[in-house]
C-alpha cells in the first residue's frame, strides 16, 4: 500500500499568514492526489484533485503542486473560514490512502 | 443538487453484522464510483471500500478486507456496506462519498460502535 505522510501534524498560524501543508508518499506515482478540508462535526470537503486543479466553487487562495513522492497544499493569505483540519489522499493505487491530516490552528 | 444519505448505524456487539445504506440523489449514480470512508472517533480519515459505476470492480482497505462487502443496486440509487465479523475497531463514523477523481461529494455518516 502507498503510504502518505503529511507535515506538519499541527500548524499555528494568523489570518493573512501563507500556509503550506506538505504530503509525502511513499512511493512515486504521477498526479493522482486530492486535498480535504473537513471541520469539526462536518463532512470533509474536497478542494484539490488531479493535484493542482482546484474543485469547482472552492476560493482561488487554495493551490496545490507536486509529483513524484512529494505534493503540496498552499493557502496563500489564510482567511478565518480556513481553520480547519486538512487531509491529502493519494487514488494512484488501491487500496486509497489518506495522510493522517493537518489542523491548522489560529495563532 | 448531489444528495447522499447514509443509514443503519448502530450499537452492535463484537463479532456480529451490520448492513450500512447510502441513499443517493441529485445525479446519475449509474455514472460514478462509491465509496466508503470512515474515520473514528476523533481520529483521521480511512478509506473502506470501492465499487465501480457498474459494479464490477471492487476494492477493499486492508483493515475490513475478507470481512466487509460493497454493493450497489443503480436502479434504486442505493449503495450498501454488510459489516461482518465486527470489531470495536471498526467503530467510527461511515461516510459513503461519491468520486472517480478524488471524493467530490460526501454524506453526514453514520455512527457505527461496536461494544459489548
Amino acid at each position: 500500500d502507498i503510504q502518505m505522510t503529511q507535515s506538519p501534524s499541527t500548524l499555528s498560524a494568523s489570518v493573512g499568514d501563507r500556509v503550506t501543508i506538505t504530503c509525502r508518499a511513499s512511493e512515486s506515482f504521477s498526479k493522482w492526489v486530492a486535498w480535504y478540508q473537513q471541520k469539526p462535526g462536518k463532512a470533509p470537503h474536497l478542494l484539490i484533485y488531479k493535484a493542482s486543479n482546484l474543485e469547482s466553487g472552492v476560493p482561488s487562495r487554495f493551490s496545490g503542486s507536486g509529483s513524484g513522492t512529494e505534493f503540496t497544499l498552499t493557502i496563500s493569505s489564510l482567511q478565518p473560514d480556513d481553520f480547519a483540519t486538512y487531509y491529502c489522499q493519494q487514488y494512484n493505487t488501491y487500496p486509497w490512502t489518506f495522510g493522517q491530516g493537518t489542523k491548522v490552528e489560529i495563532k | 443538487q448531489v444528495q447522499l444519505v447514509e443509514s443503519g448505524g448502530g450499537v452492535v456487539q463484537p463479532g456480529r453484522s451490520l448492513r450500512l445504506s447510502c441513499a443517493a440523489s441529485g445525479f446519475p449514480l449509474r455514472d460514478y464510483g462509491m465509496h466508503w470512508v470512515r474515520q473514528a472517533p476523533g481520529k483521521g480519515l480511512e478509506w473502506v471500500a470501492l465499487i465501480s459505476y457498474d459494479g464490477t470492480n471492487i476494492s477493499f482497505g486492508d483493515s475490513v478486507r475478507g470481512r466487509f462487502t460493497i454493493s450497489r443496486d443503480n436502479s434504486k440509487n442505493t449503495l450498501w456496506l454488510q459489516m461482518d465479523s465486527l470489531r470495536p475497531e471498526d467503530t467510527a463514523l461511515y461516510y459513503c462519498a461519491r468520486g472517480d477523481r478524488g471524493l467530490d461529494s460526501w454524506g453526514q455518516g453514520t455512527l457505527v460502535i461496536v461494544s459489548s
